[in-house]
């Protein structure tokens, strides 16, 4: 079967740094995408990982072990505007077709 | 402002009706993606095209139809709407169709009443 699982909601302070856990299991796996989403609007994109290790964007960094089907989102020196959905979103491709199977999302608050 | 178009930005519509729902890729994508975010559902996706063609499909109804047109728009079609059709029903694009960073419209909120 397909499945995504993070926290559902996490809470942080505002300078603090945070970590968004996600496992997967997912046929035709063949990277991990992660998306920041405020309420109402588009998904952005934030980083994708398609081998293990670590992939540092600036305040952001994201981390992949394809063997054990686990990644994680690590946000550092936390701002107010961070609060917003992170989704997880594992990208599967087979017969020539290709889509993302997206966890739940965590909500996070960062706090002043 | 990740280049990809959604209209109408928010619809209004009963029971039993049917809307259309328009995207516009960015500029040189190739692929399209549907996808539907209801409260208690999260995002899921609901069909793929490239290039004209179908590529791949998730939970979509036999209710709802998509095709992608020779100038790479795409429409989804939404018939005989029932109250669990209300979401934010986002469309996606990417160059080619592995798996690629996926950039997202706008999205189109449907309320149906």
């Amino acid at each position: 079967g397909q499945n995504i699982d993070q926290p559902t909601e996490m809470t942080a302070t505002e300078g603090a740094i945070v970590q968004i856990n996600c496992t997967y299991q997912t046929s035709g796996f063949n990277g991990l995408f992660w998306y920041q989403q405020h309420a109402g609007e588009a998904p952005t994109f934030l980083s994708y990982n398609v081998l293990d290790g670590l992939e540092e964007k600036g305040r952001f960094s994201s981390f992949l072990s394809r063997s054990k089907g686990y990644s994680y989102l690590l946000l550092k020196e936390l701002q107010m505007k961070d609060s917003a959905s992170y989704l997880c979103a594992a990208s599967s491709f087979y017969n020539q077709g290709g889509k993302l199977i997206f966890g739940q999302g965590t909500e996070l608050s960062v706090k002043p | 402002d990740s280049g990809v178009t959604q209209t109408p930005k928010h619809l209004i519509t009963a029971t039993g009706q049917r809307v259309t729902l328009r995207c516009s890729p960015r500029s040189g994508d190739l692929s399209v993606y549907w996808y539907q975010q209801s409260l208690d559902q999260g995002l899921q996706f609901l069909i793929q095209y490239y290039n004209g063609e179908e590529r791949a499909k998730g939970n979509i109804l036999e209710r709802f139809s998509a095709q992608q047109f020779p100038d790479l728009h795409s429409e989804l079609n939404l018939s005989s709407l029932e109250l669990g059709d209300s979401a934010l029903y986002f469309c996606a694009s990417s160059p080619r169709t592995d798996t690629e960073t996926q950039y997202f419209g706008p999205g189109t909120r449907l309320l149906v009443l």
